[in-house]
């Protein structure tokens, strides 16, 4: 059963730490995405990989670090330095080849306690 | 940056009516996408249609582009309460990254 999985679903956090959300996808696509969604807005891009140990950043990297160690994998760390970290994050991936639609996991709602 | 601004911000229709959404961009586009998101729930791809097609159909989805308006519409044909959802455009540029940017989205009701 392919497909794009995200751990935990909901996660709460003290303001000062550290958290790792995790993306996960079998599909075998190269490229990997991670967006912040706030309430009634749309999707904002954080960071992306097209290919294994390499990353780029998005629109709002700062605050967030990632790492592409393996194909399969793009975890996002949310640091303490991110000042509004609370929101609904969404992990993406994508095959270079064909028409590049993106296929999301089911997000993770990060809330700062 | 937000390329995509979508139009209505929501849209309440009783069921079996028609729902059309717009979207406009500001830069050139290799395509534009449309996908639809449940409430708390991960996006869900729908529709691609290139920069070079003018009209996409896809069962009751109809998608059209103008690229010298830099807007796209998609109609939800006969819709039913089932389509109640969140519905985003998303271009991507032509420079080939793969990367989206998506609107603000349009929410749309559909009430039986």
């Amino acid at each position: 059963d392919g497909g794009i999985t995200q751990s935990p679903k909901y996660l709460f956090r003290k303001e000062g730490q550290n958290v790792t959300l995790s993306c996960e996808q079998n599909l075998n696509h190269d490229a990997m995405y991670w967006y912040r969604q706030d309430p009634g807005q749309g999707l904002r891009l954080i960071y992306y990989s097209q290919i294994v140990n390499d990353f780029q950043k998005g629109d709002i990297a700062e605050g967030y670090s990632v790492s592409r160690e393996k194909k399969e994998s793009f975890p996002l760390t949310v640091t303490s330095a991110q000042k509004n970290p609370t929101a609904f994050y969404l992990c993406a991936s994508s095959s270079r080849q064909g028409h590049n639609e993106q296929f999301f996991g089911p997000g993770t709602r990060l809330t700062v306690l | 940056s937000q390329q995509g601004e979508e139009d209505p911000q929501a849209l309440s229709i009783q069921e079996g009516e028609n729902a059309t959404m717009n979207c406009s961009y500001k830069t050139s586009i290799n395509n534009l996408q449309w996908y639809r998101q449940n409430s708390g729930r991960g996006l869900v791809h729908l529709i691609l249609i290139r920069s070079n097609e003018r009209e996409k159909h896809s069962g009751r989805l109809r998608v059209t582009l103008d690229t010298s308006k830099k807007s796209s519409s998609l109609l939800i044909t006969a819709s039913r309460a089932a389509d109640t959802a969140s519905y985003f455009c998303a271009t991507e540029g032509s420079s080939n990254t793969g990367k989206l940017i998506f609107g603000q989205g349009t929410t749309l009701q559909v009430k039986p």
